[in-house]
């Protein structure tokens, strides 16, 4: 079975801080993917970042980068220069094996951005 | 490419009434996938079509539901006999199975009240 755990229900940044989601998951998998998601108030689910299990390095995508610790089994979501329009859930979700079955969420994060 | 479309956008509905909900996904993509969200959860999962295949149906799917892709492009879910406990954001989402990375862009879903 797999599991994905987001602990912090909602958390608060000052604009032009750096802040960390976490996210900590459980696979029996070799091969897996993992992804972050923000969903701002709007509705729409919006593909942040992706990191894969055999990639060596932390993934980056501007302003975001994935904390990649592959033995603890945690793929935190970083970003940086935190911006007004940051706020919103933030989904971590993992798919399973090569041929990229059904993805699956954590609970999510509330992030809330202070001016 | 417009982007996966849903319709309708808002459905209200009384409970023991059926709904049918579609998704039109990006043209390429060859897997759907439809998810349901309550408030303040995390996406979960319900069915997933590689091209009109349906491969998993999660538990959480009882016989009233029903999906169908039937020429591998757009998709229904079905909700027969709605009851309150169905009301939710039904989201569609459709991906490119090319290797070990799969995407998956989501529709602005469908928002189901069921009073």
């Amino acid at each position: 079975a797999q599991k994905i755990t987001q602990t912090q229900p909602g958390m608060f940044v000052q604009e032009k801080e750096a802040v960390t989601l976490d996210c900590t998951y459980d696979t029996s998998d070799q091969s897996y993917g993992l992804f972050w998601y923000k969903q701002p108030s709007s509705g729409e689910m919006i593909f942040l970042i992706y990191q894969g299990s055999y990639d060596e390095q932390n993934a980056t995508e501007g302003r975001y980068s994935l904390n990649f610790q592959k033995a603890r089994k945690s793929a935190n979501l970083v970003i940086s220069a935190s911006q007004l329009g940051d706020s919103a859930m933030y989904f971590c979700a993992m798919r399973e094996g090569e041929r990229g079955d059904k993805v699956i969420f954590g609970p999510g994060t509330s992030l809330s951005v202070i001016p | 490419d417009t982007g996966v479309s849903q319709d309708p956008r808002h459905k209200i509905t009384k409970r023991g009434q059926n709904v049918t909900f579609r998704c039109d996904p990006i043209s390429e993509h060859n897997r759907l996938y439809w998810y349901r969200q309550t408030l303040g959860q995390g996406p979960e999962f319900l069915t997933y079509f590689q091209n009109e295949a349906q491969l998993e149906k999660s538990r959480l799917l009882s016989d009233r539901f029903s999906a169908e892709r039937p020429k591998g492009s757009f998709s229904t879910l079905e909700i027969q006999r709605t009851e309150q406990g169905d009301s939710a954001m039904y989201l569609c989402a459709s991906s490119l199975v090319q290797g070990p990375y799969t995407e998956a862009f989501f529709g602005q879903g469908t928002r189901l009240t069921v009073v």
